[in-house]
């Protein structure tokens, strides 16, 4: 079956970092872009990161630019989001979802989330 | 940064009802435009791409719409499995954004 599981959410301070990791499985995690997007208590979808099969090419959104790092690691099919300056705002359900690339940028396959919460 | 308006807000339906979802860009789209259904607690689902492709296994009561700046979900002969949040999405341009969401309640 295609998977993606993410991991590595928890409660961190502000001003704290999070590293979360998404692990794929079932299908070619080479030939694929893979994204973050969040969403906050309560609220709508937010896209946070997204890179493309070869990590040639990344971009942000601009509430996390200059404090999340996205990359990936196709050896081990995985998927990472260094998250650091953690702010309140950060707070929300992370989710991994795959691509396909070549400006076909929606999302066919999501991870069921990981949450953070950034709290003193 | 490519603004998406989504409307209504809620919408209050019965099971059989055909209803219709509108998201709105702020700048043309081409077609590059996909749906999401969520239920509560869960991941998003994809139901259409380009504007108008349904995804596999989504059944053909979900139909899309709309070119350049307007655009629509239709909904016909709802079914109690589809009370859910509806979100649309931009791909014609980074940062990707979502509309703001469509909750389809039942009436």
């Amino acid at each position: 079956d295609v998977q993606l599981v993410e991991s590595g959410g928890g409660l961190a301070k502000p001003g704290g970092s999070l590293r979360l990791s998404c692990a794929a499985s079932g299908f070619l995690f080479t030939s694929y872009g893979m994204n973050w997007v969040r969403q906050a208590p309560g609220r709508g979808l937010e896209w946070v990161s997204g890179i493309t099969r070869n990590s040639k090419n990344i971009h942000y959104a601009d509430s996390v630019r200059g404090r999340f790092t996205i990359s990936r690691d196709n050896a081990k099919d995985s998927l990472y989001l260094q998250m650091d300056s953690l702010r309140a705002e950060d707070t929300a359900v992370y989710y991994c979802a795959r691509d396909w690339g070549f400006g076909e940028i929606y999302m066919d396959v999501w991870g069921k989330g990981t949450t953070v919460t950034v709290s003193s | 940064d490519i603004q998406m308006t989504q409307s209504p807000s809620t919408l209050s339906a019965s099971v059989g009802d055909r209803i219709t979802i509108t998201c709105r860009a702020s700048q043309s789209l081409n077609t590059w435009l996909a749906w999401y259904q969520q239920k509560p607690g869960k991941a998003p689902d994809l139901l259409i791409y380009k504007t108008s492709t349904l995804e596999t296994g989504v059944p053909s009561r979900f139909s899309g719409s709309g070119s350049g700046t307007q655009f629509t979900l239709t909904i016909s002969n709802l079914q109690p499995d589809d009370f859910a949040t509806y979100y649309c999405q931009q791909y014609n341009s980074y940062p990707l954004t979502f509309g703001g969401g469509t909750k389809v309640e039942i009436k």
